[in-house]
């Protein structure tokens, strides 16, 4: 058990919904980073928040936002579904901003119809 | 734009033989991190290398750091059937943006 916790574990919505993924870092960690992995995409780098503020940017869509709240949970939000959306959401976290042992969570399949 | 490459990008072997996989970029990093991610799995930090040169040994796991800082290798002794999975490397570039590698799957035959 990594110590991130995310939710929901799996996800099928329809094409141009909208879907709420939720993280919880593991306890302590102020840096938390999103990722999405697909067969032919690998791991992408979406979004990375310290401490509630926006640290780093990715490939990430402008129909993609994410917040870190004061708890320091984070959500990423995917909007306007498409197919091509169908993947593996991480979470991961880390104690400082330089991705030093980040520990990623057990990840959200979503799935797009 | 950035890229790390990872080679090869699958890999089998026999259970006791010996395993590499290699990461390139085509500019300096100022660090290369390793993770593995068991089928079915997520990715679980395995190391970090900083300085050129560099060598960190895990048991049966040895990674390397270029002198020139723009690759890096992983590889495993006499591997085993737990060994099983996909290696990535991963490294920060300038704009604070987190890159993995492509991956290698490595498979072991029992």
């Amino acid at each position: 058990d990594s110590g991130v916790t995310q939710t929901p574990k799996h996800l099928i919505t329809a094409t141009g919904q909208r879907v709420t993924l939720r993280c919880s870092p593991r306890s302590g960690d102020l840096s938390v980073y999103w990722y999405q992995q697909s067969l032919d995409q690998g791991l992408q780098f979406l979004i990375q928040y310290y401490n509630g503020e926006e640290r780093a940017k990715g490939n990430i869509l402008e129909r993609f936002s994410a917040q870190q709240f004061p708890d320091l949970h984070s959500e990423l939000n995917l909007s306007s579904l498409e197919l091509g959306d169908s993947a593996l959401y991480f979470c991961a976290s880390s104690a400082g901003t330089g991705h030093t042992e980040a520990f990623f969570g057990q990840g959200t399949r979503l799935t797009v119809v | 734009g950035q890229q790390v490459m990872q080679i090869p990008q699958y890999q089998h072997v026999q259970e006791g033989e010996d395993f590499t996989t290699y990461c390139n970029s085509s500019t300096t990093l100022s660090n290369i991190q390793w993770y593995k991610q068991r089928p079915g799995g997520h990715p679980v930090f395995l190391i970090q290398l900083v300085k050129s040169g560099e060598v960190k040994k895990q048991k049966r796991l040895t990674f390397q750091f270029g002198e020139a800082k723009k690759n890096s290798s992983l590889h495993i002794t006499a591997t085993q059937t737990t060994d099983v999975g996909t290696y990535f490397c991963a490294t920060k570039y300038i704009g604070n943006q987190f890159y993995f590698g492509t991956g290698t799957s490595l498979t072991v035959i029992p």
